[in-house]
């Protein structure tokens, strides 16, 4: 079936990179999306990257996809306690046209 | 104002209650979904509509029921709660065109607690 893997928690320094990866299923899914959860809000489209390319790069965001080996990979730049917050993997759900999310990785960011 | 709304964003209920949660947006989306969070187990997509004629179960609909009023408004109902149903419920829109991405939107959530 489709499954979408993540770790739970990452944590980081003010400044550092953060790293944050992402296993899928469906060699299919067209698009695969980063979405951000910050407390209390719901989540938000981040960065999404087609499959035909390797690397989206946007500001501090890359996002890295190994079709071969079904990973993906959200590389922040610099990160800022404001880059705290819940980062989900998503892919798309074949036949059910729906995104199909991760556990979600916890990211947070020490000064 | 948000293009996505949910009410109401916090329930309290007791076991054996019927209860509803309503999504509203303005963003002419023809799609339309409610999720479920729950801590460590993500985002579970409970029923899905791409039109107002068009609905179907997602990954837990068990114990759930939607109905899809108008292209704007898609509710959610619990026929009758029970505490294992207490999480973080989300509505969320999007509306693939062509060969577009299919981003979805998503409201503020609503925290439900059934004791």
């Amino acid at each position: 079936g489709e499954d979408v893997e993540q770790s739970l928690f990452l944590s980081v320094r003010e400044g550092d990179s953060s790293v944050i990866n992402c296993t899928y299923t469906d060699s299919s899914s067209t698009y695969l999306y980063w979405y951000k959860q910050e407390p209390g809000a719901g989540l938000q489209l981040l960065t999404y990257i087609f499959s035909n390319m390797d690397m989206k790069q946007d500001q501090r965001l890359t996002v890295l996809l190994n079709k071969k080996d079904k990973h993906l990979s959200l590389r922040i730049a610099d990160t800022q306690t404001g880059d705290s917050a819940i980062y989900f993997c998503a892919e798309e759900g074949g036949s059910q046209g729906n995104l199909i999310f991760g556990k979600g990785t916890k990211l947070s960011v020490k000064p | 104002d948000a293009d996505v709304t949910q009410t109401p964003r916090n329930r309290i209920t007791k076991t054996g209650k019927r209860i509803m949660l309503e999504c509203s947006q303005t963003k002419g989306h023809d799609r339309m979904y409610w999720y479920r969070q729950d801590p460590g187990l993500g985002l579970r997509l409970i029923y899905y509509s791409f039109d107002v004629k068009d609905i179907n179960k997602g990954e837990i609909s068990d114990g759930y029921s939607v109905s899809r009023q108008a292209q704007a408004k898609f509710s959610l109902s619990l026929e009758s709660a029970i505490p294992n149903q207490t999480a973080l419920y989300f509505c969320a829109t999007s509306d693939l065109r062509g060969q577009g991405s299919d981003e979805q939107f998503f409201g503020p959530g609503t925290r439900l607690t059934v004791l």
